[in-house]
């Protein structure tokens, strides 16, 4: 199974400010088509998981653009610019390039 | 927009089957291309992949659930389903039923399953 390595496990911030989450693979999520096989996910509080950021950096419908995903084969990063009090919650990072699925641990995302 | 609905019991008992059903609303469960998951999350903890089935019938599944588990489609009712057989308190979690092999494009609301005696 491929690991997913999230850092940091909580993130206290500032509304206003920029923060940045990130997430590393046992194995490179570099497919041959190009594209890397990583989703990011916020989970808010006592809500189902919503999916942000699929393919390394592609926002998904509706996402602000204050969400940016970067990076390719092992190492990737979230970066939240500008955070506002609505995106507190759980984000993880999640590995599509081969089953099974699988998640990383999960970084809290808390106000100051 | 796709939506989807989780529904089965809260209660189960030990050495019993977990039955749940998702149902898919906006949206054909036999779409070309798509894929349909379940997903679950045991209490304060972080997400696990369950499995999915392709919109042909193909199934893949967590290797940890192996033998337990089955995904199956209902065409007619526009619905998937997730059957866990003989659980234990350790599959007391939320399961979520999600739209896509990855990513996850749509995610139920998800559904609080115990198990006890």
């Amino acid at each position: 199974d491929i690991v997913m390595t999230q850092s940091p496990l909580s993130l206290p911030v500032t509304p206003g400010e920029s923060a940045s989450i990130s997430c590393r693979s046992s194995q490179s999520l570099l497919h041959g088509s190009g594209y890397n096989y990583l989703d990011w996910y916020l989970q808010k509080p006592g809500q189902s998981p919503q999916l942000l950021i699929y393919m390394g950096s592609t926002r998904a419908s509706g996402v602000p653009d204050r969400f940016s995903g970067s990076g390719s084969g092992r190492d990737f990063t979230l970066r939240i610019s500008r955070v506002q009090t609505e995106d507190v919650g759980v984000y993880y990072c999640m590995q599509a390039l081969q089953t099974p699925l699988t998640f990383g641990q999960g970084t809290k995302v808390e106000i100051k | 927009q796709v939506q989807l609905q989780e529904s089965g019991p809260g209660l189960v008992k030990p050495s019993q089957t977990l039955s749940l059903t998702c149902t898919v609303s906006g949206g054909s469960v036999i779409s070309g291309g798509y894929h349909w998951s379940w997903v679950r999350q045991h209490p304060g903890k972080g997400l696990e992949w369950i499995g999915y089935i392709y919109y042909s019938g193909n199934t893949d599944y967590t290797p940890s659930l192996k033998g337990r588990v089955a995904i199956s489609l209902d065409t007619s009712k526009n619905q998937f389903s997730l059957k866990l057989t003989s659980v234990t308190a350790a599959d007391t979690a939320v399961y979520y039923c999600a739209s896509g092999g990855g990513p996850l494009t749509v995610w139920g609301q998800g559904t609080l399953v115990t198990v006890s005696s």
